[in-house]
């Protein structure tokens, strides 16, 4: 069966700090793998995914993650935080041994400090 | 509509009754999906409809939940004679196709109270 580990439920940084947020999967097969963001009050939406192509994956706002399948890691990045990032991360997996169902860890809260 | 909706945003009701959350999924999104998302737990998979396939219900809690989704579109999910920890907001998500890699666009979520 597919997992996935969000290493630590809460993270607080600096503004204008590096933001890492981690993430590992277990699958059997390569994975879908995405981050999805929920805002204060507003519903997830997805960040950035990785559908087995560049390794190196660009979202919306300034975030990266890097597929590393040695790793089995999917780790969130940010070179500099900004207020508006604080918010709720949640690593995704799906497809491989999932099928078509996706499943989320139990997310980051990503705190930002003035 | 241009993203998913849900109805009602909140519910309250007591324990012991019936409710019911309604979701309208982007229109043509052929696959459709209810989580659970409790404080502090993430999203808990219930379950997920494609096409006219048989849903995917492995991910329901009890078999006081079920959900149905009418003509490939609305979908409803009904939880029976409901308990306290079932309070949670219970979040709705379709897919244009069942492919794994696809986004999932979700609703604003129904929050529940059960007291």
């Amino acid at each position: 069966a597919q997992s996935v580990t969000q290493l630590g439920s809460h993270v607080s940084v600096s503004e204008g700090a590096l933001v890492l947020l981690r993430c590992n999967y277990s699958s059997s097969v390569p994975p879908y793998l995405f981050w999805y963001v929920q805002y204060p009050n507003q519903g997830l939406q997805l960040l950035l995914k990785y559908t087995s192509a560049a390794t190196l994956v660009k979202g919306i706002n300034g975030f990266e993650a890097e597929f590393k399948k040695s790793e089995t890691s999917f780790h969130l990045t940010k070179p500099s935080a900004h207020m508006s990032d604080a918010a709720e991360y949640f690593c995704a997996v799906s497809g491989g041994t999932g099928g078509f169902k996706t499943i989320f860890g139990a997310g980051t809260r990503l705190f930002v400090k003035a | 509509g241009a993203g998913v909706s849900q109805s009602p945003s909140n519910k309250v009701t007591e324990k012991g009754k019936d409710v019911e959350l309604r979701c309208d999924p982007i229109s043509g999104h052929t696959a459709l999906y209810w989580y659970r998302q409790s404080l502090g737990q993430g999203l808990e998979f219930l379950i997920y409809f494609q096409g006219n396939s048989a849903p995917d219900k492995s991910g329901l809690p009890s078999d006081r939940f079920s959900a149905e989704r009418t003509g490939g579109s609305v979908s409803t999910l009904t939880i029976q004679r409901t308990q306290q920890e079932d309070s949670a907001v219970y979040l709705c998500a379709s897919r244009r196709t069942s492919g794994g890699a696809d986004t999932q666009y979700f609703g604003p979520g129904t929050r529940l109270t059960v007291l």
